[in-house]
């Protein structure tokens, strides 16, 4: 199984801050990789796919990047619902495997 | 638009069956890829299962034997049985349509396994 590595697993920032998130795989999965973003008691949300394809209708603040095995998710400057949990997903192959997640608090 | 409804979750002793289910909306079950994510009480997300639009199946190792999912293409709804059900599969069960992995999820269903 490939195993999805983020870093950090938490985070404070400020309102304007740019945050860059990081996943690193532990086999090359070419571009599969998507993003979501969780805020408490909410479901998840996709925000990016293959690796840096933006899903329908998410701010353009949010970028991904990376190919093989390491990945980046920006958030070029962050606003105040920006504050969350974000997962990264492999999906290159079966079973897909979560990152453990990076949560996103308010300094 | 994509609409997924999941229903079927509850409290279960450990060792019980269930079986969730998930209505879907605005696409065909049936050609779609459809996967199943939970999520355990202040926990991560874990992928669990997915059906291919051919039929095919896959599940992660923490419910492989256990768990079979299933779909019926004259309802256009997604099923997970699951079975010898444990304490550590109490979570929030959304199921969710694939498109280059889960895109669309549901608002899901919660799973309580304890006596």
């Amino acid at each position: 199984d490939i195993q999805m590595t983020q870093s950090p697993s938490a985070m404070s920032a400020s309102v304007g801050d740019r945050v860059t998130i990081t996943c690193r795989a532990s086999q090359g999965i070419s571009n599969d990789l998507a993003w979501f973003q969780q805020k408490p008691g909410k479901v998840p949300k996709r925000l990016i796919y293959a690796s840096s394809s933006l899903q329908s209708g998410v701010p353009s603040r949010f970028s991904g990047s990376g190919s093989g095995t390491e990945f980046t998710l920006t958030i070029s400057s962050l606003q105040a619902e920006d504050f969350a949990t974000y997962y990264c997903l492999q999906h290159n192959s079966y079973p897909l495997t979560f990152g453990g997640g990076t949560k996103v608090e308010i300094k | 638009e994509v609409q997924l409804v999941e229903s079927g979750g509850g409290l279960v002793q450990p060792g019980g069956s269930l079986r969730l289910s998930c209505a879907a909306s605005g696409f065909t079950v049936s050609s779609s890829y459809m996967s199943w994510v939970r999520q355990a009480p202040g926990k991560g997300l874990e992928w669990v299962s997915v059906i291919y639009g051919g039929g095919g199946t896959y599940y992660a190792d923490s419910v492989k034997g256990r768990f079979t999912i299933s779909r019926d293409n004259s309802k256009n709804t997604l099923y997970l049985q699951m079975n010898t059900l444990r304490a550590d599969d109490t979570a929030v069960y959304y199921c969710a349509r694939d498109s280059r992995g889960p895109a669309d999820l549901g608002q899901g269903t919660l799973v309580t396994v304890s006596s």
